[in-house]
């Protein structure tokens, strides 16, 4: 268990509506990271959240949107979802150690299924 | 951006032997290499890492080696077990602010016993 969970873990919606993802951190770990694993795309980084801010974009849509709140949970919203919307969608938590050193920490991610 | 590539994607291995994976960086700013397991259903879990400042990291059965200056890594996994059976990952960052990680595409390791 890394001590990151992902709600929902399962969600199955329909083309055209919007879900959002919860992420919860491991205690004391400011950054979250979300990725997204399909299988022709791979494990792909969405967005990146650091005490509250946005800190790196990766390959994220634009109907895709996040955010980190105070007590440091993450959201990702997706929304006018599309059948390739379907995916496995991860969570990382990560803190900064001595000499800039950083690691990543995994949820069991949420299963999405959009039909 | 950073470009990794791993092989195989897949590997059939008798218990007890060995198993290889290796994967090649594009950036040659990248500075960190995690390796995870992910089993079905479950989310990839950090097995071993290792920074530019080594060359060869051990825990137990599992060793990862790198080359920088043919930026390529590899993960070394001794007297398999059938619990080895999974996808693995290999992954690279540049650090120093931006620690997003870009993955290979996964080995699937599959341990006969």
């Amino acid at each position: 268990d890394s001590g990151v969970t992902q709600t929902p873990k399962h969600l199955i919606t329909a083309t055209g509506q919007r879900v959002t993802l919860r992420c919860s951190p491991r205690s004391g770990d400011l950054s979250v990271y979300w990725y997204q694993q399909s299988l022709d795309q791979g494990l792909q980084f969405l967005i990146q959240y650091y005490n509250g801010e946005e800190r790196a974009k990766g390959n994220i849509l634009e109907r895709f949107s996040a955010q980190q709140f105070p007590d440091l949970h993450s959201e990702l919203n997706l929304s006018s979802l599309e059948l390739g919307d379907s995916a496995l969608y991860f969570c990382a938590s990560s803190v900064l150690e001595g000499g800039g050193r950083e690691t990543q920490y995994f949820g069991p991610g949420t299963r999405l299924l959009v039909l | 951006g950073e470009n990794v590539e791993q092989h195989p994607s897949t590997l059939s291995v008798q218990e007890g032997d060995s198993a290889v994976i290796k994967c090649t960086y594009s950036d040659s700013a990248s500075n960190y290499f995690p390796w995870y397991k992910q089993e079905l259903g479950k989310g990839p879990q950090l097995i071993i890492d290792i920074r530019s400042n080594v060359g060869e990291k051990k825990d137990q059965r599992i060793a990862v080696t790198l080359n920088k200056t043919a930026k390529h890594f590899s993960l070394h996994i001794t007297e398999t077990q059938p619990e080895d059976s999974a996808v693995y990952f290999c992954a690279a960052s540049k650090g120093s602010n931006d620690y997003k990680l870009s993955f290979g595409a996964g080995t699937t390791v599959t341990v006969r016993a």
